[in-house]
């Protein structure tokens, strides 16, 4: 079945520094990549997403890549802000990767 | 609020019980999701419903089904309870394939 393989598992940086984290799938029929934000207690929410028919795709701070030949996807956060702080999961259609716990210290 | 409304919140229960959890969809989405989330498995995709029929299956044990009704809701329903089961569980909805949103989840406890 599906594997998603996500890193860094946890991500410090500075408030207004840049943050990426990196997914692979094995899938190759996988077209749609969602990324999900969850912060405490609540569940995830869905703060962008690509399609295997596009590259890029960006929605203000936050921009996603896609590469499918190579089968990875990325996420990059810029001018982090303390409330960027959560845990980030992407995922392959309904397969989410093990997460990555961003901090953004002030 | 996404819109996706989930009860109950807390659920506290034996082992070898039987549970039920049910879940609303966003007005107007016809695809319901649930999803196990414990510590050391992170988000475990269950199954899926569409429109009242099953649409997609993962790594949903024998012990647990699940059902979507006329009106759209869902429940999951889990028996044989094992401590091992204790988990979030969440349900989301999307109109079709894409974007899912997700209700605040039930924390369920097998002691």
């Amino acid at each position: 079945g599906e594997n998603v393989e996500q890193h860094p598992s946890t991500l410090s940086v500075q408030e207004g520094d840049s943050a990426v984290i990196k997914c692979t799938y094995s899938d190759s029929a996988s077209n749609y990549f969602p990324w999900y934000k969850q912060e405490l207690g609540k569940g995830p929410q869905l703060i962008i997403d690509i399609r295997s028919n596009v590259g890029e795709k960006k929605d203000q701070r936050i921009a996603v890549t896609l590469n499918k030949t190579a089968k990875h996807f990325s996420l990059h956060i810029t001018e982090t802000q303390p409330e960027d702080s959560a845990v980030y999961f992407c995922a392959a259609e309904v397969r989410f990767g093990a997460g990555t716990r961003l901090t953004v210290k002030p | 609020d996404s819109g996706v409304t989930q009860t109950p919140k807390h659920l506290i229960t034996a082992t070898g019980q039987r549970v039920t959890l049910r879940c609303s969809p966003r007005s107007g989405d016809l695809s319901v999701y649930w999803y196990q989330q414990s510590l050391d498995q992170g988000l475990q995709f269950l199954i899926q419903y569409y429109n009242g029929e099953e649409r997609a299956k993962g790594n949903i044990l024998e012990r647990f089904s699940a059902q979507q009704f006329p009106d759209l809701h869902s429940e999951l329903n889990l028996s044989s309870l094992e401590l091992g089961d204790s988990a979030l569980y969440f349900c989301a909805s999307s109109v079709g394939a894409g974007g899912q949103f997700f209700g605040p989840g039930t924390r369920l406890t097998v002691l």
